[in-house]
Parts: C-alpha cells; sequence; structure tokens
C-alpha cells in the first residue's frame, strides 16, 4: 500500500498569509496526486488534480506543485473561506489512499 | 449539476448488516467511475470501495473485504454499498464520490449517510 504522509498535521495562519502543506508518499506516484477542502459537516471538495491542474471553479490562490513522491498545495493568500482542514489523495495505484490531513486555523 | 444523494444509514448492532444506496443525477451516470469513501468521527478519510462504468470491475479495502459488496444499477442511476458483519469501527459517515475522468480522483460528493454500529 501507498502510505500518504501529510505534514503539519496543523497550521495556524493569517487572513494574507502564504501557506504551505506537504504531502509525501511512500513510493513514486508519477503525479496522481489530488488535494481536496473539508470543513466541518461537509464533504470534501475536489481543489487539484494530477498534482498542479486546478479544478474549474477553484480560485487561483491554490497551487499544486512537486513530483515523485512530494508534493504541496500552496494558498497564496489566505482567505477567511480557506480555513478548513486539506488532504491530499493519491491513485496511482490501489487502495486509493488520502493523507491523514492538515487543519489551518486562524492565529 | 451533479447531484450525489446518499441514503439508507442507520443504527445497526454489531454483526449486523446494512445496505446504503447512493442516487445520481446531472451526469450521464453509465459512464462514470463510482466509489465509496468513509470518514469515522473526528477521523480522516478512507477510500472503501469502487466500481466501473458498467459494474464488470470492482475494487475493495483489504480490510473490508468479505464484508463490503458494491454494486450499480445503471437504470436507476444508483450506486449501493452492502455492508455485513459490521464492526463498531465501521461507524462512519459514508460517502459516495463520482471520478473526475476515470481517474479515481474524487470530483463529486455526496452529503454522506451516518452508519453508527452499536449494541
Amino acid at each position: 500500500d501507498i502510505q500518504m504522509t501529510q505534514s503539519p498535521s496543523t497550521l495556524s495562519a493569517s487572513v494574507g498569509d502564504r501557506v504551505t502543506i506537504t504531502c509525501r508518499a511512500s513510493q513514486n506516484i508519477y503525479n496522481w496526486l489530488a488535494w481536496y477542502q473539508q470543513k466541518p459537516g461537509k464533504a470534501p471538495k475536489f481543489l487539484i488534480y494530477k498534482a498542479s491542474s486546478l479544478q474549474s471553479g477553484v480560485p487561483s490562490r491554490f497551487s499544486g506543485s512537486g513530483s515523485g513522491t512530494e508534493y504541496t498545495l500552496t494558498i497564496s493568500s489566505l482567505q477567511s473561506d480557506d480555513f478548513a482542514t486539506y488532504y491530499c489523495q493519491q491513485a496511482k495505484s490501489y487502495p486509493l489512499t488520502f493523507g491523514g490531513g492538515t487543519k489551518v486555523e486562524i492565529k | 449539476d451533479v447531484q450525489l444523494v446518499e441514503s439508507g444509514g442507520g443504527l445497526v448492532q454489531p454483526g449486523g448488516s446494512l445496505r446504503l444506496s447512493c442516487g445520481a443525477s446531472g451526469f450521464t451516470f453509465s459512464s462514470s467511475w463510482m466509489s465509496w469513501v468513509r470518514q469515522a468521527p473526528g477521523k480522516g478519510l478512507e477510500w472503501v470501495a469502487n466500481i466501473k462504468e458498467d459494474g464488470s470491475v470492482k475494487y475493495y479495502l483489504d480490510s473490508m473485504k468479505g464484508r463490503l459488496t458494491i454494486s450499480r444499477d445503471n437504470a436507476r442511476n444508483s450506486l449501493y454499498l452492502q455492508m455485513n458483519s459490521l464492526r463498531v469501527d465501521d461507524t462512519a459517515v459514508y460517502y459516495c464520490a463520482r471520478d473526475y475522468r476515470d481517474d479515481h480522483f474524487f470530483a463529486y460528493w455526496g452529503q454522506g449517510a451516518l452508519v453508527t454500529v452499536s449494541s
């Protein structure tokens, strides 16, 4: 199984901050990575696929990068609506696996 | 608009069974891989099973294999998850999700169905 490790698990930031979340895979996943945002009591929202492609309708302040085993999600200027938990997910092989999540909190 | 609506959640005793349903609309259901993803209370996301467009291929999380059956009825635009021999640690919100482009990224999600396994 491919293990996905996110860091940090919690991040405190202020509106306007640049925020970076890291996701490491236990083996090369060849950019088969997605990012999701989840708010309490809600279903996850699809943000980025194939490591760096922005889903339609997602604000351009979100971006993804990386390759091989290391990937990042960056929010260029954090907005109040962005306080949430973020998950990465690999789709390279079964079982499909998610990272443990990164909670972005208000500082 | 794509809509996925789960139903069938509830309280079940350990060892019991439950069948979840997911009604789909706003897209060509018969052309999409579909998945179930669960989330235990206060925990992260865990993929559980998926099924190919025509139902001919199915994959399961190993730890649940033998206790789960995923199925679909393309004529009814519906996805199902039959869960047997349920355990307390199966307690979770179960989400129905649609692939983005047969790539096993989950572009669309239902609102979730809560399954509580407790005596």
